[in-house]
């Protein structure tokens, strides 16, 4: 059990907007960066969003975050088959000292 | 290029223990702040070990402190951890992180934990 709480599954239409959300406390999201990965099934994870709302190089701008207290979210605008995939947030944690990953949220684009 | 090649895992029986290592290769370990990363069969990530850039402070999580140590050899670019004390609930597949800059406190006064290359990943299997 995490103490980042996030869905289980979102799906959405192709061309659609989706977002997935990140719900912690004032230890973790309230008071750190929070970073988002994308994971495909046997695949290593991808920084997707680093330090609430920035874009590594490389990333489509499709991606985009944000943050408001304890709750962060992941936006995907103009979905695509390939986003299809699992979806991380992560942020370290000042309770256990070290980073926290969310339960992840799989995406499946209909 | 950054890359990442993890070695190591196997099948160990409850109880014993393991040496991972993560090669390293385009950058240089000892300027970046690295992390150990598992993932369970099935299940989502969970983040075990880190260390800084400067190697003066190491991080671990409740669920293996005093039994992995993590570590690092400059001059072969590696980082290491090892494991004792295994148990079925370490199963998973271990995945070498390099973070972004060498260390997880941020400047502006919060932590970060961008983690911008990772590894293929090497699995463990603790069973008898």
């Amino acid at each position: 059990q995490s103490v980042l709480t996030q869905p289980p599954s979102v799906s959405e239409a192709p061309r659609q907007r989706v977002t997935i959300s990140c719900s912690g406390s004032s230890s973790n999201v309230g008071n750190n960066a929070v970073d988002w990965y994308q994971q495909v099934p046997g695949k290593a994870p991808k920084l997707l969003i680093y330090y609430d709302d920035l874009l590594p190089s490389g990333v489509s701008d499709r991606f985009s975050g944000s943050k408001s207290g304890t709750s962060a979210s992941l936006a995907i605008s103009g979905l695509q088959a390939e986003d299809e995939a699992d979806y991380y947030c992560a942020v370290w944690d000042d309770s256990l000292n070290g980073p926290v990953f969310g339960g992840g949220t799989k995406l499946t684009v209909l | 290029e950054v890359q990442l090649l993890e070695s190591g895992g196997g099948l160990v029986r409850p109880g014993g223990s393991l040496r991972l290592s993560c090669g390293a290769s385009g950058f240089t370990i000892s300027t970046y702040a690295m992390s150990w990363v598992r993932q369970a069969p099935g299940k989502g990530l969970e983040w075990v070990s880190g260390i800084s850039g400067s190697g003066g402070t190491t991080y671990y999580a409740v669920s293996v402190k005093g039994r992995f140590t993590i570590s690092r050899d400059n001059a072969k670019n590696t980082l290491y951890l090892q494991m004792n004390s295994l148990g079925a609930e370490d199963t998973a597949v271990y995945y070498c992180a390099k973070k972004s800059n060498s260390d997880y406190y941020d400047s502006g006064g919060y932590y970060t934990s961008d983690f911008d290359s990772w590894g293929q990943g090497t699995l463990v299997s603790v069973s008898s």
